[in-house]
């Protein structure tokens, strides 16, 4: 079955260290992958996706289909990268037939 | 701001009740989604309406059901209510639901059954 995880609920690093939010996913197509985020008190929005290759606000992630990883990267965390990251899964019986499933979520607090 | 409007913001209700939650998505979009999201339970799918026809089931409960209109707006209706079901339900959409297309989120409704 089609599952995402992100094995930390919580992660806690100080300003100027790097970050690196996991996401393990299983699903036995081709993947689509994303990361969405969602700041204190606004709606979730799209960080960046697997397809793109880019980098938004300093984070990247690569898609590594031997591990069936999607791990989320920044070298020098900001203050402002403090909110909640989803790795989302495009398709599958936990996102219908276009929608995404979504990991559980990993809250990241940046110290200054 | 993403285009896609949820009303109410927040809703507070009793046991039992029945409460209607209610989404216009972006202009031109054809697929509407929702979500649940509980502290436990994360982001759960719920359904998918595209173009006023039911396309995918995730885990809905027997005594939730949706409906999306021919104006594409829609309605997550929520019954016999019980504290559990207290959460925040987002709704997405999206233009047609073509692969690797993103979703444009709702700013949600917060449900608290008491």
């Amino acid at each position: 079955a089609q599952r995402v995880t992100q094995p930390e609920k919580l992660l806690s690093v100080f300003k100027g260290a790097p970050v690196e939010l996991k996401c393990n996913y299983s699903y036995s197509g081709s993947p689509e992958l994303f990361w969405y985020v969602q700041y204190s008190r606004q709606r979730l929005q799209l960080l960046l996706r697997h397809i793109s290759r880019e980098s938004i606000k300093g984070f990247t992630a690569d898609l590594n289909k031997g591990e069936t990883s999607f791990h989320l990267k920044k070298p020098f965390a900001q203050e402002e990268d403090s909110a909640m990251y989803y790795c989302a899964l495009k398709g599958g019986p936990g996102g219908g037939a276009d929608g995404l499933t979504f990991g559980k979520g990993t809250h990241l607090i940046i110290q200054p | 701001d993403s285009g896609v409007t949820q009303t109410p913001k927040h809703l507070i209700t009793a046991t039992g009740q029945r409460v209607t939650l209610r989404c216009s998505p972006r202009s031109g979009d054809l697929s509407v989604y929702w979500y649940q999201q509980s502290l436990d339970q994360g982001l759960q799918f719920l359904i998918q309406y595209y173009n006023g026809e039911e396309r995918a089931k995730g885990n809905i409960l027997e005594r939730f059901s949706a409906q999306q209109f021919p104006d594409l707006h829609s309605e997550l209706n929520l019954s016999s209510l019980e504290l559990g079901d207290s959460a925040l339900y987002f709704c997405a959409s999206s233009p047609q639901g073509a692969t690797n297309e993103k979703l444009f989120f709702g700013s949600g409704t917060q449900l608290s059954v008491l």
